[in-house]
Formats: C-alpha cells, structure tokens, sequence
C-alpha cells in the first residue's frame, strides 16, 4: 500500500516554543492531507483538512493560529504547534488522501515540558 | 455531517475465539467503510476496507461485512492471536470526509 512518512516521531519541548511536524506521501500524491489529535485511549479527532496550494479548513473549537498547516506541495504538508503549552500534549497523526482512500502516518508524540 | 457509532468498547477473546466488533453510521451518502488498527504510540494501520457497492469482502482471517440498508457495517476476525491485540477503529467516508468510530480495545488471551 501507500506510505505516508511523518517526522518526528517524538518530540519534547519546552513551553512557549514551536514544533513543526512533517507529514510526506512517499508514493503517491495526496489530493488531500488531514491532521488529527488523540488523546490517551481515544479516538481520533479531526484537527483540520487541507488542500495543496489553499487555506486549511480546521475543525470548530481548534485554533488556526495556534495550529498552524501548511501543504505546499502535492506530497508534502507541515503542523506546526506555535507558542506550545503542556496541554499541547498529544499524540498528532497525519493522513493523506487519494480520492477514496486514507494513509496514515507513524503519529508523533508531543509532550510539552 | 456523518456520526460513526463502534461497539464494544473493549472486547476480551480466548485466542482461537472469534472477534465481532459493530460500526452504525449516519450519512447515507457514505460509500467507503475502511478499518484500522492501531497498535500502542503507532499511526492506524489500513487492515480491510469495503466499498458500497460490495456486501462483503474477505482477507484471510479478517471480514467485513456491509448492511447498506441498515446502515451499519461489521469486522469479524476467526482464528485469533495474541497479536490481533490492539485498538481497531472503523470508519465511514463519503466525498473525502473520513469520520472515524471510538474504537474498541482488543485483549487477545493466550
């Protein structure tokens, strides 16, 4: 199947600085990238939706300018978590899109310190 | 928009037993029921998936079936190993939109 590469896998930083993380279609070229969070023993939560080359659309209740997305090409869009506090905290998972079906990436692990 | 409904929760089995794990959705306009597991601190992992205009489809021990009608769609896995431990998620699609149920915590017991 499709392979979706997100990086880093961990990361740990300190409060009120930011971390961008990765998410790349290795194989194919996403129409569409998602950005989800899960918390401890949850579901996943749809963060925002975006498309190559335009805004992001992001879900009722999650802070665009907080959350920041960036999708500059066809296979390759960025989250970057701005000015993060520890509820920041959170597993963030990537996923990337043909028409019709959704790839995911390995997740990254964010702990805020 | 579309809601997804999984159940159980968690589900314990007896390796070698039977899994069922349920999913109802809303939007009848869903036409792409795909499944995931999810193994501790990893992304979900595509395991089957089943299209609309399907009513059932087959991957070795994994199987999907899908009630259009009653709008709920099923995974049954046979023959179980400590290894189908994990968390499965199901979800409903429609038009690019991917909503995705609670999930259900699978215990296989040696």
């Amino acid at each position: 199947g499709a392979v979706v590469s997100q990086h880093p896998s961990r990361v740990i930083c300190k409060s009120g600085t930011s971390v961008k993380i990765e998410c790349r279609s290795l194989d194919f070229q996403a129409t569409t990238m998602f950005w989800y969070r899960q918390f401890p023993k949850q579901s996943l939560m749809l963060m925002a939706t975006s498309n190559e080359g335009s805004k992001a659309t992001y879900e009722q209740g999650v802070e665009k300018d907080k959350f920041l997305i960036n999708h500059a090409s066809l296979t390759l869009s960025t989250l970057t978590v701005t000015s993060a506090h520890p509820e920041d905290s959170s597993f963030y998972i990537c996923s990337a899109t043909t028409h019709t079906e959704a790839f995911f990436g390995q997740g990254t692990r964010l702990t805020v310190v | 928009g579309e809601n997804v409904e999984q159940h159980p929760s968690t589900l314990s089995v007896q390796e070698g037993d039977s899994a069922v794990i349920k999913c109802t959705y809303s939007d009848s306009a869903s036409n792409y029921f795909p499944w995931y597991k999810q193994e501790l601190g990893k992304g979900p992992q595509l395991i089957i998936d089943i299209r609309s205009n399907v009513g059932e489809k087959k991957d070795q021990r994994i199987a999907v079936t899908l009630n259009k009608t009653a709008k709920h769609f099923s995974l049954h896995i046979t023959e179980t190993q400590p290894e189908d431990s994990a968390v499965y998620f199901c979800a409903a699609s429609s038009n690019n939109d991917m909503r995705f149920g609670a999930g259900t915590r699978l215990t296989v017991k040696p």
